[in-house]
């Protein structure tokens, strides 16, 4: 498996401002992974966080909006910017495990509240 | 291109009774299929994974699901249910290396 944590565990912004997501994986990873949970709903992905390369957005999330960093093989950040209530949601970060690579294990989640 | 429909988005079941939990998939090539769990306020737990091994897959916390190619089926079972198994379960596909694409979700209660 994989141990992720993820700092902050929630947070309550203002409208207009942003914020930072860290995430740290117990082991070298190729690929971190940045999810939404809007309430009440699934996952959606954001974006694949790729070490040495520009993450890969999914349809309906830019870079402007969702700043990824990946400057090592166990970190990644997701900033959320110029934030709205739109964007009170869960943020999850997930990696695939050490030895079953062909599973992913997700972080305990980033409970974000804009007002 | 890959989809999951969970067939029920809330099931009720009384305490030490079965669970199911339907899940039906769609995958162009031999899937990976998971059932994660989500306890309120919680993260997401794996409860199983089906990688093309075992048709009968058995999880954490007494769960097993079975893959059925001919019925495109991967539904969770538990012959007894616990309190504590109330939460949100997830249904997911994966083919390859792409992305996993999760279903909407079935909120379990379970009644004493």
């Amino acid at each position: 498996s994989a141990v992720i944590s993820q700092k902050p565990s929630r947070d309550i912004c203002q409208r207009g401002t942003s914020l930072t997501i860290q995430c740290q994986v117990d082991s070298q990873v190729t690929m971190m992974f940045w999810y939404r949970q809007q309430p009440g709903q699934s996952l959606t992905l954001i974006a694949t966080a790729n070490q040495g390369s520009e993450a890969t957005y999914e349809s309906g999330f830019v870079i402007d909006k969702f700043p990824i960093s990946r400057p090592n093989l166990t970190f990644s950040t997701l900033t959320v910017s110029n934030m709205s209530p739109e964007d009170s949601s869960i943020y999850l970060c997930s990696a695939p495990g050490r030895i079953t690579t062909d599973t992913q294990y997700f972080g305990p989640g980033t409970r974000l509240t804009v007002l | 291109a890959q989809s999951v429909t969970q067939l029920d988005s809330h099931v009720s079941v009384s305490e030490g009774t079965p669970v199911l939990l339907r899940c039906n998939y769609s995958s162009s090539y031999s899937p990976s299929l998971f059932w994660y769990v989500q306890h309120p306020n919680k993260g997401l737990q794996l409860l199983l994974k089906y990688t093309s091994a075992a048709t009968l897959v058995k999880g954490i916390n007494g769960f097993e699901a079975e893959f059925k190619k001919s019925e495109t089926s991967f539904h969770l079972t538990k012959p007894s249910a616990h309190m504590s198994d109330a939460a949100e379960y997830f249904c997911v596909v994966r083919s390859g290396n792409t992305p996993l694409v999760f279903g909407k979700g079935t909120r379990l209660s379970v009644i004493a």
